[in-house]
């Protein structure tokens, strides 16, 4: 099972929206309501801040939301904050009852 | 509050094993599918092994299929994987993770260097 593709980075200025693509195929992203997404700050734990492609946990900024076309889902940042600076991992449940996660993104607010 | 503290891992040679444990509390264990996960430094996130709340059901990453075992024991809410034939990409911090279809809970993690 290959890794789900992500950009490498991606950059914003505060206040500003961004946009994390996450493509999988058929048998993964496209093929199941079953992606999250993940923030990590460094040497910390991820945190789940979507699940099932669009509902945030309670808790969560309602500045993330997550939608899906296809085989690409895609993280949106809205109002971009310092604190949002950290790596942001998708992930999708597979039709060989496995979990895949993505490549990873780096999230810079300049 | 939930809680998942992981223990067990070190410095091990190749070729060698070593059991990692997850001690879970602030919810009722056994209730939950489990999974562990891990990251090898410095890169991404890898899934590599699931455990439904009974343990009738189990998944395997390929790439630890035949050497990794996963069980649990819901008498004393801990979840277990006992790694074997340890080669060196299997260096990573590796972190107990309650879900199934997506992860709510992580714990800290615990790092397995498999070095000579």
């Amino acid at each position: 099972q290959s890794a789900l593709t992500q950009p490498a980075s991606v950059s914003g200025s505060p206040g500003q929206s961004i946009t994390i693509s996450c493509t999988g195929t058929s048998s993964d992203v496209g093929g199941y309501n079953y992606v999250s997404w993940y923030q990590q700050h460094p040497g910390k734990a991820p945190k789940l801040m979507i699940y099932e492609v669009s509902n945030r946990p309670s808790g969560v900024s309602n500045r993330f939301s997550g939608s899906k076309s296809g085989n690409t889902a895609s993280l949106t940042i809205s109002g971009l904050q310092a604190e949002d600076e950290a790596d942001y991992y998708c992930s999708s449940y597979t039709s060989s009852s496995h979990y895949v996660f993505g490549t990873g993104t780096k999230v810079t607010v300049l | 509050e939930v809680q998942l503290v992981e223990s067990g891992g070190g410095l091990v040679q190749p070729g060698g094993s070593l059991r990692l444990s997850c001690a879970a509390s602030g919810f009722t264990f056994s209730s939950y599918s489990m999974n562990w996960v891990r990251q090898a430094p410095g890169k991404g996130l890898e899934w590599v092994s699931y455990i439904s709340s009974s343990s009738s059901t189990i998944y395997y990453a390929d790439s630890v299929k035949g050497r990794f075992t996963i069980s649990r024991d819901n008498a004393k809410n801990s979840l277990y994987l006992q790694m074997n034939s340890l080669r060196a990409e299997d260096t990573a911090v590796y972190y107990c993770a309650r879900g199934v279809r997506h992860i709510d809970y992580w714990g800290q993690g615990t790092l397995v260097t498999v070095s000579s």
